[in-house]
């Protein structure tokens, strides 16, 4: 069983970035893919982007393309999801899961970091 | 892009009871489709993969069925526990949601 922890909330004003951190413990971390997806307050789950650290391939969905970079560090089995030019609808909780029964499916989720955008 | 579309968006069943929650895509995606339930406050979780699969520890009153376009989730006997929002998923693309609440 894979068991991911996020990094703490986050308040950041607009046109900033923010970088959130995703430490995976249990399982092989190059094993399975860790994707990034986050929840507006009181909507839906939108993906963000997937990284495969045996790859060191990352893909994203085009509604980020250029604003959003995800890393995976295999030396502390740490993925990162960076996101720039913050506005305030990017306001959400922000989580991180792994792909183990599959690349495609979320497995295991973190417990979720809210970032706040405001001025 | 492929769409995924929930129905109902909310869905009133009294425990004990059946429910059957649908998701479409806007095309065939095979059987490679997945259920995840969200409580609030919670990280959602993953009930059920490959259209029928169920997830490690996932109890069996949950069963997943069909393939191509058409998909259903089915909870066979509602429990407390189970008042959540249900999504549906295929690679990138998650459904609306279905809420079951308490009737």
């Amino acid at each position: 069983q894979v068991q991911l922890v996020q990094s703490g909330a986050e308040v950041k004003k607009p046109g900033s970035s923010v970088k959130v951190s995703c430490k995976a413990s249990g399982g092989t971390f190059s094993s399975y893919t860790i994707s990034w997806v986050r929840q507006a307050p009181g909507q839906g789950l939108e993906w963000m982007g997937r990284i495969i650290p045996i790859l060191g391939i990352a893909n994203y969905a085009q509604k980020f393309q250029g604003r959003v970079t995800i890393t995976a560090d295999k030396s502390t089995s740490t993925a990162y999801m960076e996101l720039s030019s913050l506005r305030s609808e990017d306001t959400a909780v922000y989580y991180c899961a792994s792909g183990v029964s599959s690349w495609f499916n979320f497995d295991y989720w973190g417990q979720g970091t809210l970032v706040t955008v405001s001025s | 892009e492929i769409v995924m579309t929930q129905s109902p968006a909310t869905l009133s069943v009294s425990p004990g009871e059946r429910a059957t929650l649908s998701c479409r895509a806007s095309q065939s995606v095979s059987s490679n489709l997945a259920w995840y339930q969200q409580k609030p406050g919670q990280a959602p979780r993953l009930l059920i993969y490959g259209a029928s699969t169920r997830a490690t520890g996932i109890p069996a009153r949950f069963s997943g069925s069909g393939s191509g376009t058409e998909f259903t989730l089915t909870i066979s006997s509602l429990q407390s526990e189970d008042f959540a929002v249900y999504y549906c998923q295929q690679y990138e693309a998650f459904g609306g949601g279905t809420k079951v609440e308490i009737k």
